[in-house]
C-alpha cells in the first residue's frame, strides 16, 4: 500500500533562518506531488505542485520554493524565513496520469512550523 | 473549480445524523464532488467522490440532486470522533489545482 512521510512533525525557527521541509511517497510512482499550508482556522492554501521529476508549478508568489529530486521525494524550500510564513504545512499526492482523473489527495500529517 | 459554499460549523450530537450541504451553482459538466474529514493536527482524508445521485460507502453517503448545484454529505450516527472539519470540493479530479476552502466544523457533543 501507499504511504506518505512528512517531517519533521513540529518546528521552530527564527526570523531569517533557512527551512528545508521533506516530503517522500512509499509505494507508488510517478505521483503528481502538491505542497499546502494552513493558517489557523483557515483552509488550505495550495502552494505548489508537481507532476513530475524536477517540474515545479507554483501557485501563490511567495517566499517559498520547491523541488523535486527525485520521483518520490518533494522538497520546500526557504532561503530566509518570515514571520508570516508561520503555518501547518502539508504534503500530499495523488496518482498520476493517466489514473489522477479519478484519484483522491492523500495528505501527510503536516509539519507545524513557528517562525520567531 | 466550481466555487463551492457550505455552513461554517454545524453542531449535532451522539447518535444523531448529520447532513452537510455544499452549494455549486456553477458546476461544469466534467466536474466530480469530492469531500474530505480534517482532525486536527491532521492532514485531510478522503471520505467520498461522486457525479451524480447517491454514493454511499462504509463511512458516508453522498446525495447529488439531478441538477447538481449542490450536494450532501450524510454521517450516520456521529460519535465524539466525527468531530472534524469537513471539505466540499467540486471540479475534474484531474486537475492539479485542488484548493480547499474553510469547510464545515462538525462539533458532536455527548
Amino acid at each position: 500500500s501507499q504511504t506518505i512521510h512528512q517531517w519533521p512533525a513540529t518546528l521552530v525557527q527564527p526570523v531569517g533562518s533557512p527551512l528545508s521541509l521533506e516530503c517522500t511517497v512509499e509505494g507508488t510512482s510517478n505521483p503528481n506531488l502538491y505542497w499546502y499550508r494552513q493558517a489557523a482556522g483557515r483552509g488550505l492554501q495550495l502552494l505548489f505542485y508537481s507532476v513530475g521529476i524536477g517540474q515545479i508549478s507554483s501557485e501563490v508568489p511567495q517566499n517559498l520554493s520547491a523541488s523535486r529530486p527525485q520521483d518520490r521525494q518533494f522538497i520546500l524550500s526557504s532561503k530566509k524565513l518570515l514571520l508570516s510564513d508561520s503555518g501547518f504545512y502539508l504534503c500530499a499526492w495523488r496518482q498520476g496520469r493517466p489514473s489522477s482523473y479519478n484519484s483522491p489527495l492523500h495528505f501527510g500529517n503536516g509539519t507545524r512550523l513557528t517562525v520567531t | 473549480l466550481a466555487k463551492t459554499t457550505q455552513p461554517i460549523s454545524m453542531d449535532s450530537y451522539e447518535g444523531q445524523e448529520v447532513n452537510i450541504t455544499c452549494s455549486h451553482n456553477n458546476i461544469a459538466t466534467n466536474d466530480y464532488i469530492t469531500w474530505y474529514q480534517q482532525f486536527p493536527s491532521q492532514g485531510p482524508r478522503f471520505i467520498i467522490q461522486g457525479y451524480k445521485t447517491k454514493v454511499t460507502n462504509e463511512v458516508a453517503s453522498l446525495f447529488i440532486p439531478a441538477d447538481r448545484k449542490s450536494s450532501t454529505l450524510s454521517l450516520p450516527r456521529v460519535s465524539l470522533s466525527d468531530t472534524a472539519v469537513y471539505y466540499c470540493l467540486v471540479g475534474l479530479l484531474g486537475d492539479y489545482k485542488l484548493s480547499f476552502g474553510a469547510g464545515t466544523t462538525v462539533t458532536v457533543r455527548a
